[in-house]
């Protein structure tokens, strides 16, 4: 079965800091993966997935993430983070046969000034 | 472009009422629809998806029910609330068949009393 760990629920950083946010999936197929950003009392935004390809993927806001295959790991980075950026963050992986996403628990960033 | 609409965008309902919460997608046709319901401080439970007119698969047996009459359109309904019934209600569609992202609606906050 498909599975997906956010390590962290809730991450704290300074304004202008790295952001890095960690998700491992378990997948005995090739996975499909997913972030999505919800900002409260919002539904989820898709900010970036990877398929097939380039193992390293940009997304909106500034944020990419890197399939690690070795690693089973697509971890979410941003170089400089910004107030606005303070929201929860759900990693995906695409469900084998299935037409259903399996999501992690979330992470929580606060951003401080 | 698609857009999924959600309403009431929110609910205060007393236990023991009826629910019903719609959804609706414009812009393309033969989707995936999903719900979904976020509980305070909890990740996202997937209640129900439907890939057409009348078929639903239901993930978690409880007492709410969804019905798909029209090709966008998604409802989900309850005939008695229960406290526990509270929360972030969701809607997602996607692109039937293949391995692709889904989109969220805005969400119904659901209070019940």
């Amino acid at each position: 079965a498909q599975s997906v760990t956010q390590l962290g629920s809730h991450v704290s950083v300074s304004e202008g800091a790295l952001v890095l946010l960690r998700c491992n999936y378990s997948s005995s197929v090739p996975p499909y993966l997913f972030w999505y950003v919800q900002y409260p009392n919002q539904g989820l935004q898709l900010l970036l997935k990877y398929t097939t390809g380039a193992t390293l993927v940009k997304g909106i806001n500034g944020f990419e993430a890197e399939f690690k295959k070795s690693e089973t790991s697509f971890h979410l980075t941003k170089p400089s983070a910004h107030m606005s950026d303070a929201a929860e963050y759900f990693c995906a992986v695409s469900a084998y046969n299935t037409d259903k996403l399996i999501f992690g628990t979330g992470t929580r960033l606060q951003v401080f000034p | 472009s698609q857009t999924i609409h959600q309403w009431p965008a929110t609910l205060v309902q007393p236990v023991g009422s009826p629910l019903s919460l719609e959804c609706t997608v414009e812009g393309t046709s033969n989707p995936n629809l999903y719900w979904y319901r976020q509980a305070a401080g909890r990740g996202l439970q997937l209640l129900f998806y439907s890939v057409g007119i009348g078929q639903i698969s239901s993930e978690v047996p409880q007492n709410l029910s969804a019905s798909r009459p029209q090709d966008r359109q998604f409802i989900l309904s309850s005939k008695k609330l229960l406290l526990s019934d509270s929360g972030f209600y969701l809607c997602a569609w996607k692109v039937r068949g293949g391995i692709y992202e889904q989109y969220f609606g805005p969400g119904t906050r659901l209070t019940v009393t």
